[in-house]
């Protein structure tokens, strides 16, 4: 069956970075973009990017272009996403998501989110 | 960005009853909005897609309207699995947006 598996929670100070992970299983990693999305506790959900792992391509939220880096390892189904120079507004969970298939921007599949609360 | 309101934040209802979940876009987004159920330590679960088509899976009481501005979540004969938190997403344009979700409890 389809599986996400995000990287345990992380603490982080402000002005440090973070790279996230996420394994998928169940399914063929490259025949579906996956896409990241954020929320902090009491805000609405906050979409914050895509990767298409087959070609590498990628799309950003302009907000957080520049600051955040969406990559995969296809040989081991995994997403990965960077986000530098932290503030506490960055404290949130964190998802990934895949999406009902390529260029999709319904999401059929979520992993379980990672925690990152950014406090010095 | 396009802006999604959801309306109301909550309710509460009982079981049976019929359920109304409003969102509204601040520009037309045509038919490309989606409905999303959240639960507690559960991920968020597809229910309806371009505005009115129901995911595979999804039981028929969860219907979908709307084009334009404004849409609409109904759930007919509220069922004990059906407390959650219901929120909208637009995919008509980037970036995809959400609205601020509509949480249903118990009466």
């Amino acid at each position: 069956q389809v599986q996400l598996v995000q990287s345990g929670a992380e603490v982080k100070k402000p002005g440090t970075s973070v790279k996230l992970s996420c394994k998928a299983s169940g399914f063929t990693f490259t025949g579906f973009t996956m896409h990241w999305v954020r929320q902090a506790p009491g805000r609405r959900f906050e979409w914050m990017g895509w990767i298409n792992p087959g070609d590498g391509k990628t799309r950003y939220s302009q907000k957080f272009q520049g600051r955040v880096t969406i990559s995969t390892d296809t040989s081991a189904s995994t997403a990965y996403m960077e986000v530098t120079s932290l503030t506490s507004e960055d404290t949130a969970t964190y998802y990934c998501a895949r999406a009902l298939g390529l260029y999709s921007s319904l999401f059929d599949y979520w992993g379980q989110g990672t925690l990152l609360p950014v406090s010095s | 960005d396009i802006q999604m309101t959801q309306s109301p934040s909550s309710l509460s209802a009982s079981v049976g009853d019929r359920v109304t979940i409003t969102c509204r876009a601040s520009q037309s987004i045509g038919e490309w909005l989606a409905w999303y159920q959240d639960k507690p330590g559960k991920a968020p679960r597809l229910l309806i897609y371009k505005a009115s088509n129901l995911q595979g899976g999804v039981p028929s009481r969860f219907t979908g309207s709307g084009s334009g501005t404004e849409f609409t979540l109904t759930i007919s004969g509220l069922q004990p699995d059906d407390f959650a938190t219901y929120f909208c997403q637009q995919y008509e344009t980037y970036p995809l947006t959400f609205g601020g979700g509509t949480k249903v409890d118990i009466k």
